[in-house]
């Protein structure tokens, strides 16, 4: 049984506009949530995270925004860069625990 | 410069012939963990450590073995390769609960 899943296996956007990834998430007890994006033949690298007291977590151009009830998160770009296209990863964590469960990920491509 | 290191980027073998990969890591991490990626299935973890010689299963660890002897060094052994072991393999690391995992560049195995 998936746990967290990423129901989007692609998007494309045009550059300049706002990317939308989602999430979403089964398990009541994972306490982070975490972005990671992956370029190929890179491993991944982490993005931007969210602790479930928050409901939204900023940096620069990348927002994630956590809503518990629905469990669901979705991580916004905008705008979108050409250098944004890559493979995006949801991972989510229990509280106190290294262990981590990741989405299936969502091919982005920002089209010039 | 903090990283995680694999060794080694590419590697093709031939069914049965045991292989290591190795992995490294230069900021006293407690956890390490080793993960596969493959098409339409996301990042599947093999096996884990939370410490010097304390390893643990993944979800999918038939076939491999690991071994933590060191604090830094996290290897991943396949004692008789098969073709459904080619895969993107990607070590981890971790120094506090609840943070984010550092990635090693992966390793492309190819199984013939």
């Amino acid at each position: 049984d998936q746990q967290v899943k990423q129901n989007s296996p692609s998007l494309s956007v045009q550059e300049g506009r706002i990317s939308i990834l989602n999430c979403d998430y089964t398990n009541s007890m994972f306490d982070y949530f975490l972005w990671y994006k992956k370029y190929p033949a890179e491993g991944p690298t982490f993005l931007i995270s969210i602790s479930s007291i928050k409901d939204k977590n900023e940096d620069g151009r990348f927002t994630v925004f956590l809503n518990k009830s629905a469990k669901h998160l979705s991580l916004h770009i905008v705008p979108s860069q050409p250098g944004d296209s890559a493979v995006y990863f949801c991972a989510a964590g229990g509280a106190g625990s290294y262990q981590l469960t990741f989405g299936k990920g969502t091919k982005l491509s920002v089209i010039p | 410069e903090a990283q995680v290191t694999q060794n080694p980027r590419y590697l093709i073998t031939v069914t049965g012939k045991k292989l290591t990969v190795t992995c490294s890591q230069n900021m006293n991490h407690e956890y390490m963990s080793w993960y596969r990626q493959d098409p339409g299935l996301g990042l599947r973890q093999i096996y884990y450590s939370m410490n010097v010689e304390v390893t643990d299963k993944g979800d999918v660890p038939e076939g491999y073995k690991v071994s933590r002897k060191e604090k830094r060094n996290f290897p991943l052994i396949l004692e008789s390769p098969s073709p459904n072991q080619t895969s993107l393999y990607f070590c981890a690391s971790s120094g506090t609960p609840g943070e984010k995992l550092f990635f090693g560049s992966g390793t492309q195995l190819s199984v013939l």
